[in-house]
């Protein structure tokens, strides 16, 4: 139980152009989403909290305008890197937080994005 | 500002002996603690959560708890060369949803 799965796994794309990551909640619905940036050999990074039909809850120094968070569903989160340069390569992880539950977070496998 | 402590490692260990990481919070008022493990180039897995003072053990993994004195560790026996990975702190304060990541720990079991 409680699989977290994210699409795609890795991203190659030029600068300028957007990329959109998908973050599903495969056996549990989540009320709350998380999105991370993780740099190499760094620790993780929250850059927002998604709630399910709300705007999401951005952390300081997070640009909302460049990082677009959508909760369309219980089971669905979408981050799209808007006009992507080579400084938003990293790795992106999303988790999820079950309906109802204690406070653990269930991370996906990541998206590794490299913006030429 | 909330904290989560670790030390960075690494922190190596014979295959075979008890790993003992450790882990220190600034709020007072932290309810929930979780470790989770994280393999180089991989995203983090949820291995123990411990929500009261004493011991919570699975498996090989022991959870511990001093609320008191605000730590929090986890033991791993019989260390395999598999549990080598970095192993995260997280804490959550309550009145939130957000978890706070300690920096890790980088955990090297020698064969």
């Amino acid at each position: 139980g409680a699989v977290v799965s994210q699409h795609p796994s890795r991203v190659i794309c030029k600068s300028g152009t957007s990329v959109k990551i998908e973050c599903r909640s495969l056996d549990f619905q989540a009320t709350t989403m998380f999105w991370y940036r993780q740099f190499p050999k760094k620790s993780l990074m929250l850059m927002a909290t998604s709630n399910e039909g709300s705007k999401a809850t951005y952390e300081q120094g997070v640009e909302k305008d460049k990082f677009l968070i959508n909760h369309a569903s219980l089971t669905l989160s979408t981050l799209t890197v808007t006009s992507a340069h080579p400084e938003d390569s990293s790795f992106y992880i999303c988790s999820a937080r079950a309906a109802g539950g204690p406070y653990e977070q269930f991370f996906g496998p990541g998206t590794r994005l490299t913006v030429l | 500002q909330k904290e989560v402590e670790q030390n960075s490692g690494p922190l190596s260990v014979p295959e075979g002996a008890i790993a003992s990481l450790n882990c220190t919070y600034s709020d007072r008022g932290s309810q929930s603690f979780f470790w989770y493990r994280q393999y180089s180039g991989k995203s983090p897995e949820l291995i123990m959560s411990i929500y009261s003072n004493g011991d919570k053990e699975d498996g090989r993994f022991t959870a511990q708890l001093n609320k008191a004195s605000q730590y929090v560790s986890l033991l791993i026996r019989d260390s395999q060369p598999s549990d080598s990975a970095t192993y995260l702190c997280a804490v959550n304060s309550g009145g939130n949803e957000k978890l706070t990541f300690g920096t890790g720990t980088r955990l090297t079991i020698i064969p």
